[in-house]
């Protein structure tokens, strides 16, 4: 397809259970951001892949979360033994190139999460 | 740490009325910035942006300055109409310190009335 994107639409899930949340970025783009949006907030920040790397997870907010990217396309984000704080509408953005950092970053449509 | 400040919403005009969003932003270095907005049921769009100091980005009629004596990047449009009501998020990247990621405000709802 033409843009970023993210299966599935919405999640609902059970306290303590995992999730897993996909992202299929543009085709050819280097970069793939993972962000997490509270309701009535803007995006915060989760991690970061420049091909299959994971560069930064600086903003995974505990080990319960994790991500990956193994082929350098599609990705793929974990949520292990889900708990109420976890609901939030999950966000992917890939952008073209590694360069001055400036190329736009294009987002999917999101996954809602919901968390029982 | 970097950061981004928006006021608060929601913003309520009538159609034809001049807009005027602020945001100011904290940041090291020289950031990227950026507005993104966000139609009701859809996804985060690229609005505009500008890559330095006095660059003024522009798209749809939307316009913002980047400001860097008052850290800002205020968005305006002359004449918003209803098809603008959406929510708007300014952002900033801090690519040249090594971070990709943005950071975003809070964001602010628009509704345009006929």
């Amino acid at each position: 397809g033409a843009g970023v994107s993210q299966s599935p639409r919405y999640k609902v899930a059970k306290r303590g259970q995992d999730v897993a949340l996909r992202c299929d970025p543009i085709s050819g783009h280097v970069s793939l951001f993972w962000y997490q949006q509270a309701l009535g907030q803007g995006p915060e920040f989760l991690t970061y892949f420049q091909n299959e790397a994971q560069l930064d997870k600086s903003g995974l907010p505990s080990d319960r979360f994790f991500a990956e990217r193994p082929e350098g396309s599609v990705s793929t984000l974990k949520i292990q033994r889900t708990q109420q704080e976890d609901s939030a509408v999950y966000l992917c953005a890939s952008s073209l190139v590694e360069g001055d950092g400036n190329q736009p970053q294009h987002f999917g449509d999101g996954t809602r999460l919901s968390i029982l | 740490g970097n950061s981004v400040t928006q006021m608060e919403g929601p913003v309520t005009l009538s159609e034809e009325a001049f807009l005027t969003i602020n945001c100011t932003y904290t940041a090291t270095g020289y950031p990227s910035l950026f507005w993104y907005v966000q139609y009701p049921g859809e996804g985060l769009q690229l609005l505009l942006k500008a890559t330095k100091a006095d660059d003024k980005g522009s798209n749809k009629g939307f316009e913002a300055t980047y400001r860097k004596e008052t850290t800002s990047f205020h968005l305006e449009k002359g004449s918003v109409q209803v098809s603008d009501s959406a929510v708007y998020f300014c952002a900033l990247s801090a690519s040249n310190t090594g971070r990709r990621a943005l950071t975003f405000g809070s964001g602010t709802r628009l509704q345009v009335q006929p």
